[in-house]
C-alpha cells in the first residue's frame, strides 16, 4: 500500500513532442505528489508538485494532471527538448515525512 | 543561497568497514532526510532528522544510523558494510512542516 507505480520505464520522444509519464498509488492518505528530474551522477531536482485538492498544475512546459478518484497522476512535458533527456521520478508523501518514489522513467528526446 | 551540500563525492570501502557521510542542508532548512538510491532505481527513504532527533525511519537495518547537529547538518553512518550497500546516498533538506524536499548531489559509495 506504500508503493508508487510508475510507467513507462523508458520513453523516446521527438523534439517538439509531448512526453507523458504516469504514476499510480494505493494509499489515499498520501497528500503531496512531487516530480523530480535527475541527470546522471546528480541528485534529483524538484520540477513541480501538486496536492490532491487540485486536478491540474502547470509550470512552464511542465504540467501535472491529478485524478484523485483513480489514484493516478501524470507528468506532461510539452514541446520536449533534447535537454529534457533525463530520468524522471514521481513521488508521494504523507505530510512532511518520507517520500515514496516511483521506479523512474528514462526519457530520451531525439533532436 | 547555497543548496544542499554533501561530502565526500565518491567513496570506496571494503566489506566490513564503516563509513560516515555528511550533509549540510539548504540555508534556512532544519530537517534532513537520507535516501539510498541503487543503480537504476528510485531513492529509498532511510530516515529523517528534525531537532536533532530521528523522526521517522524507513526499512533499513540498525547498521544505518545518523545524527543531526545543532547547526542542522547531519551525518549518516553505516557499519559492517557489505556489497549491497553500494549506492548513491542522497541527502534532502526541508523546512519544518513544509513538504518540499531539496536534494543534494549525493555521495557515491562503492563497497568492494
Amino acid at each position: 500500500q506504500q508503493q508508487v507505480k510508475q510507467s513507462p520505464q523508458s520513453l523516446i520522444v521527438q523534439k517538439g513532442g509531448i512526453s507523458i509519464i504516469n504514476c499510480a498509488y494505493e494509499n489515499t492518505a498520501f497528500d503531496y505528489f512531487p516530480w523530480y528530474q535527475q541527470f546522471p551522477g546528480k541528485g534529483p531536482a524538484l520540477l513541480i508538485a501538486i496536492r490532491p485538492d487540485v486536478s491540474e498544475k502547470k509550470e512552464g512546459r511542465f504540467t501535472i494532471s491529478f485524478n484523485k478518484s483513480a489514484k493516478q497522476f501524470s507528468l506532461h512535458i510539452m514541446d520536449s527538448q533534447p535537454g529534457d533527456s533525463a530520468t524522471y521520478f514521481c513521488a508521494a508523501s504523507l505530510g512532511t515525512y518520507k517520500y515514496i518514489f516511483g521506479t523512474g522513467t528514462r526519457l530520451k528526446v531525439l533532436a | 543561497d547555497a543548496g544542499v551540500t554533501q561530502s565526500p563525492t565518491h567513496l570506496i570501502k571494503t566489506r566490513g568497514q564503516q563509513v560516515t557521510l555528511r550533509c549540510s542542508p539548504k540555508s534556512g532548512h532544519d530537517t534532513v532526510s537520507w535516501y539510498q538510491q541503487a543503480l537504476g532505481q528510485g531513492p529509498q527513504f532511510i530516515f529523517q532528522y528534525y531537532e536533532e532527533e530521528e523522526r521517522q525511519r524507513g526499512n533499513f537495518p540498525d547498521r544505518f544510523s545518523g545524527h543531526q547537529f545543532p547547526n542542522y547538518s547531519s551525518e549518516l553512518n553505516v557499519n559492517a558494510l557489505w556489497l549491497g550497500d553500494s549506492a548513491l546516498y542522497l541527502c534532502a533538506s526541508s523546512l519544518g512542516e513544509r513538504e518540499t524536499q531539496f536534494f543534494g548531489p549525493g555521495t557515491r559509495l562503492t563497497v568492494l
